[in-house]
């Protein structure tokens, strides 16, 4: 049974362009969370979504950023007009469809580095 | 406000010796979680253990153990027998999501943990 995949691992783009991160939950998993992890700082919950559905976006940014899972296929977090500061590591986490106390299984993460 | 707050600087353990991180969380939930991870060099996020907040025992998984003191609202993981590998940065994290399934997680900021031959 493979785990959470993310990609690319690591990505590098220019300021002003845009990001596309990848989230393949694991099989029978259809809740997906995104967080964010700069230098030296713990994981920040970003979005929270089920399949076709934001359940919590309380942790995106206002702008730039958006978040979706559709019925096929993987959870994609998009980061437009990139910025130096965007430059972190963006992990992905799954958990099955089920209530109450539920363990995430979190991905590899993603890399993202803005020149 | 913050949730989780994990305050040691980081930590040079001795190979077989026993480490003790602490964490400490705030909430006025009467039900919640607390989870521990660790993140060695490479960067992924490795699951340790879990405690309710209503488990009357201690959890514990193989070598790692949580001493779980609600009325102080703390948490700490316990190491026992460090090995090498066991150097990483650990993560106290507690669930946060306030409607029903939504298991969110709130992280602190991190024990830095180097064990020493």
């Amino acid at each position: 049974n493979a785990g959470v995949m993310q990609n690319p691992r690591h990505l590098v783009r220019r300021r002003g362009q845009e990001a596309r991160l990848r989230c393949s939950p694991m099989k029978g998993h259809s809740h997906v969370y995104w967080y964010r992890q700069l230098p030296e700082e713990g994981l920040k919950f970003m979005v929270y979504l089920q399949k076709e559905n934001i359940i919590d976006e309380s942790g995106m940014p206002k702008e730039r950023f958006s978040a979706e899972f559709p019925k096929e296929g993987p959870s994609i977090l998009r980061i437009q007009q990139v910025v130096r500061g965007d430059s972190a590591a963006y992990f992905c986490a799954s958990s099955p469809p089920r209530a109450g106390e539920v363990e995430q299984f979190f991905g590899p993460g993603t890399r993202l580095t803005v020149l | 406000a913050q949730k989780i707050t994990q305050t040691q600087p980081g930590m040079f353990v001795q190979e077989k010796e026993a480490v003790t991180l602490d964490c400490t969380y705030d909430t006025s939930d009467q039900s919640y979680g607390l989870f521990w991870y660790k993140q060695p060099s490479s960067g992924e996020m490795i699951f340790l253990i879990y405690q309710g907040s209503y488990d009357e025992q201690n959890a514990t998984e193989g070598r790692y153990s949580l001493n779980f003191q609600k009325a102080r609202k703390s948490a700490n993981l316990v190491i026992s027998a460090s090995q090498l590998g066991d150097s990483a940065m650990y993560f106290c994290a507690m669930r946060e999501g306030g409607s029903y399934g939504n298991n969110r997680l709130a992280f602190g900021k991190g024990n830095q943990v180097v064990v020493i031959p």
